[in-house]
């Protein structure tokens, strides 16, 4: 069965400070995809990165960065220099199947709480 | 290019009242997919549609309806509301609905059961 997990309900750090969230996912098919999304207060879901399972590359854009690690089913993210802007609600996500019965699978998030 | 269109954004209802939700996609988005986000439960997949077809369900009870329609704006039903609908509810589009694509969401509609 398809489970994502992100372990870390509530993080806080000091403005400047790297964090990094973790995501480790359950699946067993060979072809899935893996998502970030940002929910700041207002609620709106940001989309922020998609991986699928066949690319193990890292990928850095501006101060974020995501580690996917297949041999140990991780998608962790990395905020370097984090700024108060970036608190919000973080969400991974597991999407699997190839033809109009994907389904969607949320991690429970994890609040990041960005102190000036 | 507008986003996702949710509406109404708050609403009050008592238990026992059914209520109709609205969501108007990304234009060229064919699949719009609903979820429930509490704070205990956190997001949960409701259902998807994809030409005025529910392709996907989640683990819902029947009182949770919806459908989609040509233009491929959809509605959510939710009757017989019992206190535990009260929730943030979300909608999402996507071009096609495959596994591969992001979704975009809308601000959602904060439902409150008194």
């Amino acid at each position: 069965a398809q489970k994502v997990t992100q372990a870390q309900t509530e993080i806080s750090v000091v403005e400047k400070e790297d964090v990094t969230l973790d995501c480790v996912y359950e699946t067993r098919d060979t072809t899935y995809y893996l998502f970030w999304y940002k929910q700041p207060p207002s609620g709106e879901l940001v989309f922020l990165i998609r991986r699928n399972s066949f690319d193990e590359q890292n990928e850095i854009s501006g101060r974020y960065s995501w580690n996917f690690q297949k041999s140990t089913s991780s998608f962790n993210f990395t905020i370097t220099a984090s700024q108060v802007v970036d608190s919000a609600v973080y969400f991974c996500a597991l999407s699997e199947g190839t033809s109009g019965t994907y389904k969607y699978i949320f991690g429970t998030g994890t609040r990041l709480k960005v102190l000036a | 290019k507008a986003g996702v269109t949710q509406t109404p954004r708050y609403l009050i209802k008592t238990r026992g009242q059914q209520v109709t939700l609205s969501c108007s996609p990304i234009s060229g988005h064919r699949s719009v997919s609903w979820y429930q986000q509490t704070p205990g439960q956190g997001l949960q997949f409701l259902f998807e549609y994809f030409s005025e077809t529910q392709r996907n369900k989640g683990n819902f009870p029947g009182r949770f309806s919806g459908r989609q329609f040509s233009n491929s704006r959809s509605e959510m039903n939710v009757s017989t509301l019992e206190l535990g609908d009260s929730a943030l509810y979300l909608c999402a589009s996507s071009l096609d609905g495959l596994s591969n694509q992001p979704q975009h969401f809308g601000d959602g509609t904060r439902l409150s059961i008194l």
